[in-house]
């Protein structure tokens, strides 16, 4: 059971708009920063967005962040079938001391 | 050029310790704000961050697994150590190292190393 709550799974079709929750609390998300992940199968995660909405050097503009109260979300736009991959939520847990991580989504491209 | 590597047994018994290391390059685990983590995630399942230390040598342990995990770092060495006592299967996964700059990210990983834990 992880302690930031995404759906499980998530569609589109090439071209669409998706968004991805990601549920917390006030130990974590409201408190400190989210960051976004992107796992493509068989490989190491990706960092995408850190401190709610920021893109690293080379992460597309489809990509986005943003943050309100206990909740985040990780939006991306004109959806290519390359997208398709596990997207995974993260931030810090002041109550448990550590970082935790959403229980992740798996995105299909239809 | 940032890299990390991960080294250690593919496969432990159960009630084993576990030894992973990190190698790194690319950065200095000495650098203020410098963090090297590590995240494990069983097959099929999602990440589960285990432990971080940082370039103060401060030492921070997933609540869960505290009681089996101690993590060290030889700077020299670019080197960070992870040790997990007691092995069961539950704990077959893919660990990866990570690093961290302050608070952006885990911004470069390493490619992950299959443990089994079987008898």
């Amino acid at each position: 059971q992880s302690v930031l709550t995404q759906p499980p799974s998530a569609s589109g079709t090439p071209g669409q708009r998706v968004t991805i929750s990601c549920s917390g609390g006030s130990s974590n998300i409201v408190s400190n920063y989210v960051d976004w992940y992107q796992q493509l199968p068989g490989t190491a995660p990706k960092l995408l967005i850190y401190r709610n909405d920021q893109r690293p050097s080379g992460v597309p503009g489809r990509f986005s962040g943003s943050k309100s109260g206990t909740s985040a979300s990780l939006a991306i736009s004109g959806l290519r079938s390359e997208d398709e991959a596990d997207y995974y939520c993260a931030t810090w847990d002041d109550s448990l001391g550590g970082q935790v991580f959403g229980g992740g989504t798996k995105l299909t491209v239809l | 050029q940032v890299t990390l590597k991960e080294s250690g047994p593919a496969l432990v018994k159960p009630t084993q310790t576990l030894t992973l290391t990190c190698s790194f390059s690319g950065f200095s685990l000495s650098t203020s704000g410098m963090r090297v983590n590590w995240i494990r995630q069983p097959p099929g399942k999602a990440l589960e961050w285990l432990a971080r230390i940082g370039w103060d040598d401060a030492k921070l342990y997933t609540t869960s697994l505290k009681t089996r995990l101690t993590i060290s770092k030889d700077t020299s060495k670019n080197q960070v150590v992870l040790t997990m006592t007691d092995m069961d299967p539950v704990d077959t996964a893919t660990y990866y190292c990570a690093r961290s700059y302050s608070t952006y990210g885990s911004d470069y990983w390493g490619q992950g190393t299959l443990v089994t834990v079987s008898s």
